[in-house]
Parts: structure tokens; C-alpha cells; sequence
């Protein structure tokens, strides 16, 4: 079983849809929790970092933690076609050392 | 300010050859972390290095190595290329200072091809 179980996908919804992405974990000791995007043939970008439990938002994005179900979640409001990408989840127990999810391919149609 | 730069970006090298790949970290940030991507395993940590120092390692064979320059430049290496070293190696700097957490920036990578 891997550290970081993410589905990946396909996802595909219309333009304007609220994305929902997930990742459970199953290392009680990781405390950081990371988003990252992914456009074919680039390096990750991170986009949503967070420390703690419950939920964080930064503009159409918010990133929600729930450590005692070891669970994570992304969501995007409003989305466009620009938001098609790969998303990655990302954990740490506190080193600079991240376990990622497989990621899912998200596809955002016009 | 400029992001974190590899070179070269695209490689193609032979079974059993050696291959040095090269990372410039955001400036200022004095750690750099090298991962593997492949379509069959993802992203997996190879090591990270601060101050010249290796302080993290992941589980992967003696053949991949790296090293860290006074300037925060970082290469890796690997040597005796197999056909599996096929992948894109991406190299991620961090600013480590306080106040900060544990956010990598990652480069744009170098995809390696073994043929």
C-alpha cells in the first residue's frame, strides 16, 4: 500500500464546475500538506500549502485537511480551461523530503 | 525573480553511460531536493541537500548520486544507465529560514532518455 493514495482520474467537467480532488494518507506523522499543478511537459508549481487541520482558501482554491480521517482535499470554484492539468498531492513529516500522490489529470471543457 | 533553472532539458543517453544533470536554485534559497517522475511510479524523492550536505536520501541505488556547491548549485549523477533511468528528473529549491515551512519550487526538469 502506498503512503499517498490519490485517484487518477480522468476527470473531466464543464467550464464553470466547482473540481473536487482527493488524497488519503496513511503515515499518521505527516503534518504538511501541499498542491501542486502540473501542465504537460512542466515542473509542478506549488499552489496551496497548509500545516493543520481544516481549510484554507487562496481565490477560486481551497485546500481542506482532516487529520484524524487522514484525508485531503482541493477544490476549485469556478473553473476554466486554463485549471486543466495534472494535480499532485504532496506530504511531509517535516523534512524536505515530499511524498506524492499519482495525481489526476483534470480536464476542464469549454 | 528567476525560478529554478536545470540543464540541460533534454538528454538522450545510452545503456551504461553516466549522465550529470544540473540545478540552479531560486537565489537565496539554500536547499535542493531532486525527485524522479515516471508514468509508472510518479514522483519519487531522490535526496535533498543543504549547506553542501546531504540530509536526506531516498530509496534508490548507489549509481544515483549528487552534490551541492558553496552557491547552492546542486547536480546529480547517474551512472551505468539503465533502460528504467528513463524519466524526468526534476530538481525543487527551498528557502529554509524561519517562518517558513516546507514549500519546494520546482524546476521545469530534464528528461532523460536511455536508449
Amino acid at each position: 500500500q502506498k503512503e499517498v493514495e490519490q485517484d487518477p482520474g480522468p476527470l473531466s467537467v464543464p467550464e464553470g464546475a466547482i473540481v473536487s480532488l482527493n488524497c488519503t494518507y496513511s503515515n499518521s506523522a505527516f503534518q504538511y500538506f501541499m498542491w501542486y499543478r502540473q501542465y504537460s511537459r512542466k515542473g509542478p508549481e506549488l499552489l496551496m500549502y497548509t500545516y493543520s487541520s481544516g481549510n484554507k482558501e487562496d481565490g477560486r482554491f481551497t485546500a481542506q485537511v482532516d487529520k484524524s480521517s487522514k484525508y485531503i482535499s482541493l477544490f476549485i470554484r469556478d473553473s476554466q480551461p486554463s485549471d486543466s492539468a495534472t494535480y499532485l498531492c504532496a506530504m511531509s513529516v517535516g523534512v524536505l523530503k515530499l511524498s506524492f500522490g499519482a495525481g489526476t489529470t483534470v480536464t476542464v471543457r469549454a | 525573480k528567476a525560478g529554478v533553472t536545470q540543464t540541460p532539458r533534454y538528454l538522450i543517453k545510452t545503456r551504461g553511460q553516466q549522465v550529470t544533470l544540473s540545478c540552479s536554485p531560486i537565489s537565496g534559497h539554500r536547499s535542493v531536493s531532486w525527485y524522479q517522475q515516471t508514468p509508472g511510479q510518479g514522483l519519487q524523492f531522490l535526496f535533498e541537500y543543504f549547506s553542501e550536505t546531504q540530509r536526506n536520501k531516498g530509496n534508490f541505488p548507489g549509481r544515483f548520486s549528487g552534490r551541492q556547491f558553496s552557491n547552492s548549485r546542486s547536480e546529480m549523477n547517474v551512472s551505468t544507465l539503465e533502460l528504467g533511468d528513463s524519466a524526468l528528473y526534476l530538481c525543487a529549491s527551498s528557502l529554509v529560514a524561519p517562518g517558513t515551512h516546507y514549500e519546494q519550487y520546482f524546476g521545469p526538469g530534464t528528461r532523460l532518455t536511455v536508449t
